[in-house]
């Protein structure tokens, strides 16, 4: 199974950034990092993904570490709308496309 | 909107009786999954389809089973409904049956399903 580890919970105040960190420390040297979140009952949205290096896109940043055990998502500005449950998953791609959901982590984001 | 669609959205049912959830995939979208996620849980991998053949089984008793079409849409099906098959399931759309840890993959908003 490929494991992540994140904080069950976090906090943001509306506006400010928001660093979401990722353990995921039985990752192989081909896997991607994939963040998804949750809106209250919604299907999983894709954010973004990673290799090795940096990635950005209109919704966030994604910061990988250099032995890439871990990884940071960054929301540059949160909103109101950021408030949801946010997945971390790598998967080799090989065979299917099965993806090892953690319980992720909740974030608030105060008004 | 990720062009993921699935029918129905809520439904009901009695245990023991039979239910088929439905996925069309993003257009031009040859592999599709279907997940469980039961409340205040990551959703859990079912199966996945890839060019009308299934692929891939996460821990799913055998009375869970699926199909996809030509068009690549699919069906999930669940025999005698027990009360904890009550859950959101999921279907997601991506591209080349999982052969590229790269891809995107796209997710519907899902079926409630209630098993009374």
């Amino acid at each position: 199974d490929a494991k992540t580890t994140q904080p069950n919970s976090m906090e943001s105040n509306e506006e400010e950034p928001v660093h979401l960190p990722c353990n995921h420390s039985t990752i192989s040297g081909t896997d991607y990092i994939h963040w998804y979140r949750q809106l209250p009952s919604q299907g999983p949205e894709y954010v973004i993904h990673g290799l090795t290096s940096n990635v950005n896109n209109r919704m966030a940043s994604l910061a990988i570490a250099e032995d890439r055990k871990s990884s940071t998502l960054i929301l540059h500005r949160a909103t109101l709308r950021d408030a949801a449950v946010y997945y971390c998953i790598h998967y080799s791609g090989a065979g299917s496309y099965q993806l090892t959901f953690g319980k992720g982590t909740k974030l608030s984001v105060i008004p | 909107e990720t062009g993921v669609t699935q029918s129905p959205t809520h439904l009901i049912k009695t245990r023991g009786q039979q239910v088929t959830l439905r996925c069309s995939s993003q257009s031009g979208h040859n592999t599709v999954s279907w997940y469980q996620q039961a409340l205040g849980q990551g959703p859990q991998f079912i199966f996945q389809y890839y060019r009308e053949e299934e692929n891939g089984r996460g821990n799913f008793p055998p009375r869970f089973s699926g199909l996809q079409f030509p068009n690549y849409s699919s069906e999930l099906n669940v025999n005698a409904l027990e009360l904890d098959d009550s859950a959101l399931y999921l279907c997601a759309s991506s591209l080349g049956g999982g052969g590229v840890s790269g891809n995107t993959i796209y997710f519907g908003e899902g079926s409630w399903l209630t098993v009374v």
